[in-house]
């Protein structure tokens, strides 16, 4: 079976443009995450979905950032406009509940798409 | 306040010794789950283990082990006869079950083994 999917798997852009990163969870999950990773701040989490529904985005940094999952398969996380300080390795990771228990389930990462903002 | 503490930022040791990283979480709910991840330099997360709070049993796979105490909110991973291909960064996460499927990531423990 295919893990998580996303791209692209680096990135290069100028200040003031917008980025959209894509994730494909794995098939049958209805948790999807996204997360921030860099050396200062370490794995933070930014939005949640579950079933295609934006369960948490508190960690959302600010309003550059959105998120949206139109299908169960599919979602995206943009940034517009863009700033070097938004340089990290955005991760996208899926799960399912066991069983429809409330339990968490282990997440399953995605490779990681690298963002250079220069 | 930090919910998974992972104070060995990090740590070097030689091919074949053996090497224990520290996680220390912090929690109020009688149900929880505790992860490892590990993060080679390739840059992917690859988890290696999930347990829940009810479970203290030590677990063992191959040259990896976990010892899980409740009673000093450990929960602390073992590697046997290290290898090169141990080096990467090691994350404990901790998940409530109150606060559904939201994971809190430890800092970190950067390993490399020295051949």
């Amino acid at each position: 079976d295919a893990g998580v999917i996303q791209s692209p798997r680096h990135e290069v852009t100028e200040m003031g443009q917008e980025v959209t990163l894509r994730c494909k969870p794995i098939s049958g999950h209805d948790y999807l995450f996204w997360y921030r990773q860099t050396m200062m701040r370490g794995l933070e989490l930014l939005i949640y979905f579950n079933n295609n529904v934006p369960i948490d985005d508190s960690g959302m940094p600010e309003d550059r950032f959105s998120a949206k999952m139109p299908n169960a398969s599919f979602s995206t996380l943009k940034i517009q406009p863009s700033e070097p300080r938004d340089s990290a390795v955005y991760f996208c990771a899926s799960t399912v509940l066991a069983g429809g228990a409330p339990s968490p389930d282990t997440q399953y990462f995605g490779p990681g798409t690298r963002l250079t903002v220069l | 306040a930090q919910k998974v503490t992972q104070a060995q930022t990090e740590i070097s040791v030689v091919e074949k010794e053996d090497v224990t990283l520290d996680c220390v979480y912090e929690t109020r709910d009688t149900t929880y789950y505790l992860f490892w991840y590990k993060q080679p330099p390739s840059g992917e997360l690859v988890f290696l283990i999930r347990r829940n709070s009810f479970d203290e049993q030590n677990e063992i796979s191959g040259r990896y082990s976990w010892n899980f105490q409740k009673s000093t909110s450990s929960f602390n991973f073992t590697i046997t006869a290290s290898q090169v291909v141990d080096s990467a960064v090691y994350f404990c996460a901790l998940s409530e079950e109150n606060t559904g499927n939201q994971f809190y990531f430890g800092t970190g423990t950067s390993l490399t083994v020295i051949p």
